[in-house]
Order: C-alpha cells, then sequence, then structure tokens
C-alpha cells in the first residue's frame, strides 16, 4: 500500500545551519505531497506541497522539490532560525486512496541559538 | 469563522464515562478527517468522510469509537466506556475534495485535548 517515509527525529541544529529533513514515498498512480508543520502548542498547518513530478513547492524559506525518480520529497531550508522548531509531517494523497491522506511519522525539528 | 472548529478544546473525564467530540469544518468541505495524536507521536488515523461515500472507518481502535457526520457539515466523534489510552488530542480536518480542488490541503482544528482520569 502507499506509504511515506521520514528520517527519525530529534534533528538537532544551530541556528543559521543548512537543513534537510528527508521523506520518501511508495504509492500507486500520481500521488499529490505535502509538508505539514506543528508548532509547539499549536494545530497542525499547511507549509507547502507540489502536484507533479519536478514541481517545486516553496514557503517561509522552506523548498521541497517533487522526484519521481527518486520518490523523494526532501525538505530544505538554507539558514533556520530558532522559530523553526516545530515538528514536520511529510504527506501524499492519490485519487487511488479516494483522496486519503498518508502520512509521515513527523520530525522534530529543535534549532539551537 | 472561516477555518475548522472543534469543541471542546479541552475534556476532562472520568474512565468509564462516554464522551463526545465535535467538529465543524469550513463550509462546502467535502472531506473530514478525524486523527489522534498522543504526546510526541505523530497522526495517527481514525476516520474519513468523503462526500456521500461509505466512510472509512479502518483507523477506529475499537468499537468502543464511533463517528458520524449530519448533512454533509458537522461531525461527531463519540468514545464509549473511555479508558485511560483514549487520552489524546483529538484532530479534525476538513478539505475540498472536488474536481480540480482534488489536491486541495486540509485544514486543521485546535483539537480537543481528551484527559481520561
Amino acid at each position: 500500500g502507499d506509504s511515506v517515509t521520514q528520517m527519525e527525529g530529534p534533528v538537532t541544529l544551530s541556528e543559521e545551519a543548512f537543513l534537510t529533513i528527508n521523506c520518501t514515498y511508495t504509492a500507486t498512480g500520481y500521488p499529490s505531497l505535502f509538508w505539514y508543520v506543528q508548532y509547539p502548542g499549536e494545530g497542525l498547518q499547511l507549509l507547502l506541497k507540489a502536484t507533479k513530478a519536478d514541481d517545486k513547492g516553496s514557503n517561509k524559506g522552506f523548498e521541497a522539490t517533487y522526484r519521481k525518480e527518486t520518490t523523494s520529497f526532501h525538505l530544505e531550508k538554507g539558514s533556520v532560525q530558532v522559530s523553526d522548531s516545530a515538528v514536520y509531517f511529510c504527506a501524499l494523497r492519490t485519487s487511488h486512496s479516494n483522496y486519503q491522506l498518508i502520512w509521515g511519522a513527523g520530525t522534530k525539528l529543535i534549532i539551537k541559538p | 469563522g472561516a477555518g475548522v472548529s472543534q469543541s471542546p478544546s479541552n475534556k476532562v473525564t472520568e474512565k468509564g464515562k462516554d464522551v463526545e467530540l465535535r467538529c465543524d469544518p469550513i463550509s462546502g468541505h467535502t472531506a473530514l478527517y478525524w486523527y489522534r495524536q498522543s504526546l510526541g507521536q505523530g497522526l495517527e488515523f481514525l476516520i474519513y468522510f468523503q462526500g456521500n461515500s461509505a466512510p472509512d472507518k479502518s483507523g477506529l481502535p475499537s468499537d468502543r469509537f464511533s463517528a458520524e457526520r449530519t448533512g454533509g457539515s458537522v461531525s461527531t466523534l463519540t468514545i464509549q466506556r473511555t479508558q485511560q489510552e483514549d487520552s489524546a488530542v483529538y484532530l479534525c480536518a476538513s478539505s475540498l475534495v472536488r474536481g480540480q480542488f482534488s489536491n486541495s490541503p486540509l485544514h486543521f482544528g485546535n483539537g480537543t485535548r481528551l484527559t481520561v482520569t
């Protein structure tokens, strides 16, 4: 079945470091891919998305490129800030699964000043 | 309001009691999801309503859990005979899933924090 695999956390970085959170997927058909973020004490919110191969989603300095050949959607940011500390979830959705979302386990990111 | 609304925001109940959690999705959203999130854990899928299709109940952990969605809008998640392991944050999300909007993101409510004592 469809699945999403994320790198395990927590990931701890210093401020201004480069960030990569890996996400790979297995899916039937042509999924749309999403990154959601959950800041401490808040609900989940969409960070970025990509709906077809080679699309790049971007928001708040974060980027992720839909790579069909490697079935990946890695999240990157060039210079992280303390305020980026949160839990990041990768997810996919396909019409094959009646638009149900398939979630990764989440990766906790801790940025130290 | 324009967002997904959940009530109550917090619920403390005694073991063995029944609880009802409510979700008001964004108007017009055809898809509604319930998830559970235990402390420090990821999202656990519970149930999914999509339009007039039969709900996907595959994530409900036991027959003590049930949910309904009336008139394609408001949804209620009911937990009967609550147990301590039911303590978690219950999240509701809605999405527009129709035609060109099939890739629309989920909009989450702030959740109901359930504590079973």
